[in-house]
């Protein structure tokens, strides 16, 4: 199957501090790729739709001057989580269609 | 919320025997899909099956999907230790194209 790589797989930084995860599709083009968030022991939630060349569309309740989204190229997307705060603290995982949904190793981020 | 559901939410079996786990949802869907998730790591796609399909087999798993009653159903035959992990449900809605997960269930398989 398809493969989709994220970066870095783990994450630890202050109060207050901005993050950048990235979401590649290795062996195919993408024009759509989707970011989730999960909390300990609970289900995957929708937070935007990224997509090449236009801007992200969020999910109601997510903060887009919070998760910054910038789909730069057919392989890459990034999540930016500026001003993170402990409550920020979650593993994010990312996917892209090929044509169904192939998804990222995820990454955790711990906001101390 | 948007969210299906599943049931059970967690379950515990011995080695070899069978393992149940199902899923409803709300919106209409143009397929559903089954993924696995270990501890802490991402998912694994297991099975795929259309809206116009009512029974799907792959290996030792076989789904069911009921759409009047927006239900599906997942087997794991003769489940093993390393079956343990959280079962996901996710549907692909017709309307918004995005994919919808349920709210998982978590099997631990004991040897």
């Amino acid at each position: 199957g398809a493969v989709v790589s994220q970066h870095p797989s783990r994450v630890i930084c202050k109060s207050g501090t901005s993050v950048k995860i990235e979401c590649r599709s290795l062996d195919f083009q993408a024009t759509t790729m989707f970011w989730y968030r999960q909390f300990p022991k609970k289900s995957l939630m929708l937070m935007a739709t990224s997509n090449e060349g236009s801007k992200a569309t969020y999910e109601q309740g997510v903060e887009k001057d919070k998760f910054l989204i910038n789909h730069a190229s057919l392989t890459l997307s990034t999540l930016t989580v500026t001003s993170a705060h402990p409550e920020d603290s979650s593993f994010y995982i990312c996917s892209a269609r090929y044509p169904e949904q192939f998804f990222g190793p995820g990454t955790r981020l711990t906001v101390l | 919320s948007q969210q299906g559901e599943e049931d059970p939410q967690a379950l515990s079996i011995q080695e070899g025997e069978n393992a149940t786990m199902n899923c409803s949802y709300k919106t209409s869907i143009n397929n559903l899909q089954w993924y696995r998730q270990n501890s802490g790591r991402g998912l694994v796609h297991l099975i795929l099956i259309r809206s116009n399909e009512r029974e799907k087999h792959s290996g030792r798993l076989r789904v069911t999907l009921d759409t009047s009653k927006k239900s599906s159903s997942l087997l794991i035959t003769a489940s093993r230790a390393a079956d343990t992990a959280s079962y996901f449900c996710a549907t692909d809605d017709y309307n918004t194209d995005k994919l919808i997960f349920g709210t998982g269930t978590r099997l631990q398989v004991f040897p």
